[in-house]
């Protein structure tokens, strides 16, 4: 079975660049996450995606960041202007669905390692 | 968050021997609880989850308990190998919200 698929896998760039991290999400999931881990945070929530309409963004650090998904297949996570605090590993996360008594746990890609100069 | 990496707590156990990681999670409300096992370059990967309205669960050699008088999670692992050699999260998530929120993650070492 085809997992989440995350491409990069690492990004290296210097800051004021633009960054896009791609994710395509298990096939026949409704519900699609974008998290960050760090040292010092560990995993956090940045966005999540219901039927492709983002549902809660509140995770989302500043206006620099901003996430779409055209379609069922495909979600971006934009990073402009990049800045050196953004370094971190970035996942993406599928589910089969979210809501009341929905136990569906979230099945994570391999992550992108995302290091800002 | 809590901190994770050089500062994660860390259990070291003997080939064999079983392991049990514990959680204290934050949220009386939680509905629903999952264990994760995260390994170096990779993401977390499902492991087993328990609703809150049970006590236990059991998986393949392993086993989450859930005590919500005191906010307590457990993950049991038997016979350790050194493939579990990993970082452990719970994570815990309130339906009203979808917010899947996690723990700060248990170095779990096995000695061979």
């Amino acid at each position: 079975d085809a997992g989440v698929i995350q491409s990069p896998r690492h990004e290296v760039t210097e800051m004021g660049q633009e960054v896009t991290l791609r994710c395509k999400p298990i096939s026949g999931h409704n519900s699609l996450f974008w998290y960050r881990q760090t040292m010092m945070r560990g995993l956090e929530l940045l966005i999540y995606f219901n039927n492709n309409v983002p549902i809660d963004d509140s995770g989302m650090p500043e206006d620099r960041f901003s996430a779409k998904m055209p379609n069922a297949s495909f979600s971006t996570l934009k990073i402009q202007p990049s800045e050196p605090r953004d370094s971190a590993v970035y996942f993406c996360a599928s589910s089969l669905g979210v809501g009341e008594g929905v136990d569906q746990p979230q099945h994570f890609g391999d992550g992108t390692r995302l290091s800002i100069l | 968050g809590e901190s994770v990496g050089l500062h994660l707590p860390t259990l070291s156990v003997q080939e064999g021997d079983n392991s049990i990681i514990n959680c204290a999670y934050s949220n009386s409300a939680s509905d629903y609880f999952i264990w994760y096992k995260q390994e170096s370059g990779k993401g977390p990967q499902f492991i087993i989850d328990i609703r809150s309205n049970m006590d236990k669960r059991q998986g393949q050699r392993v086993t989450v308990l859930l005590n919500k008088t005191v906010k307590h999670l457990s993950l049991q692992i038997a016979a350790t190998q050194p493939g579990d050699s990993a970082v452990y999260f719970c994570a815990e998530l309130r339906y009203a919200g979808n917010m899947l929120t996690f723990g700060g993650g248990t170095r779990l070492m096995v000695k061979p």
